[in-house]
C-alpha cells in the first residue's frame, strides 16, 4: 500500500546529543513537509520541500535541519542546539494540485532523558 | 499571513447525534483551501473533507459535511450521526495560494462521543 512510514515511533535523546528521524513516502509526491505538535496543540511547521535538493525553513526551524537527496525521503535531524525538542513529529506529503489533501506519517514521539 | 481559529478546546455529543465544530479563519488571499482533519489519540492525522474558496457548494464526505460561509470567514465542520469512534481531536487548517501550499493549522477541538 502506498504511503508515509516514519521511523522510529518512539526516540530518546541524550543532552548534547543531535539525533535523526525518518521519513519516506512511496506516493510520488513533490512536496514533503515536517511538523512539531505539542501536548493540546496544533501542528507547527519546520521545514518543507518541494523538491529534490531544495527545501524551506518554516516557522519554527531553528534547532533543526533536513536533507532532500530523494523523492522518497526527507529525514529530520533535531540538534543540540534546539533546547526543547520534546514533541510529537509529523510528517507529511502531498502532491502538487491546490486542492491536494497532505498526506501524514504515524509520527515519532522524541523525548529528553 | 494566514490565522486559523477554533473557540472550542472540546465538545461532547451523545451518539447518534450531529455536532458542529467550529472554525473560523483570517486572510487577505481570495484564494485558498480549507481542510479539515482528525487525529485519534493514537496520533496520525487522518484527512477528512476539502474546501476550496471559490467552491460554490458546501462540501460533503459521507457523515462529514463542511458549512462554509465565505464572508463570515467561517468553515464549521459537521458530523452527522456520531459514532464512539468519532471521539479524537479535530483539526481545521488552511493552505493558501502558491507553490508552498504549506497548511497552518488551528489548535483543535477535542470531541468525546457520548454513549
Amino acid at each position: 500500500d502506498g504511503g508515509i512510514t516514519q521511523s522510529p515511533k518512539y526516540l530518546f535523546r541524550k543532552e548534547g546529543q543531535n539525533v535523526t528521524l525518518s521519513c519516506e513516502q512511496n506516493l510520488n509526491h513533490d512536496a514533503m513537509y515536517w511538523y512539531r505538535q505539542d501536548p493540546g496543540q496544533g501542528l507547527r511547521l519546520i521545514y518543507y520541500s518541494q523538491i529534490v535538493n531544495d527545501f524551506q525553513k518554516g516557522d519554527i526551524a531553528e534547532g533543526y535541519s533536513v536533507s532532500r537527496e530523494k523523492k522518497e525521503s526527507f529525514p529530520l535531524t533535531v540538534t543540540s542546539a534546539q533546547k526543547n525538542p520534546t514533541a510529537f513529529y509529523l510528517c507529511a506529503s502531498s502532491d502538487s494540485g491546490s486542492n491536494q489533501p497532505q498526506h501524514f506519517g504515524d509520527g515519532t514521539r522524541l523525548s529528553i532523558l | 499571513a494566514q490565522k486559523i481559529t477554533q473557540t472550542q478546546p472540546g465538545m461532547f455529543v451523545q451518539e447518534k447525534e450531529a455536532v458542529t465544530l467550529d472554525c473560523t479563519y483570517d486572510t487577505s488571499d481570495q484564494s485558498y483551501g480549507l481542510f479539515w482533519y482528525k487525529q485519534p489519540s493514537s496520533g496520525e492525522m487522518i484527512f477528512l473533507i476539502y474546501q476550496g474558496s471559490y467552491d460554490e457548494q458546501n462540501a460533503t464526505e459521507g457523515r462529514y459535511s463542511l458549512n462554509f460561509q465565505k464572508a463570515r470567514k467561517s468553515a464549521n465542520l459537521v458530523i452527522s450521526a456520531s459514532q464512539l469512534g468519532d471521539s479524537a481531536m479535530y483539526f481545521c487548517a488552511m493552505r493558501p495560494p502558491g507553490s508552498a501550499r504549506q497548511l497552518t493549522f488551528g489548535s483543535g477541538t477535542q470531541l468525546t462521543v457520548l454513549p
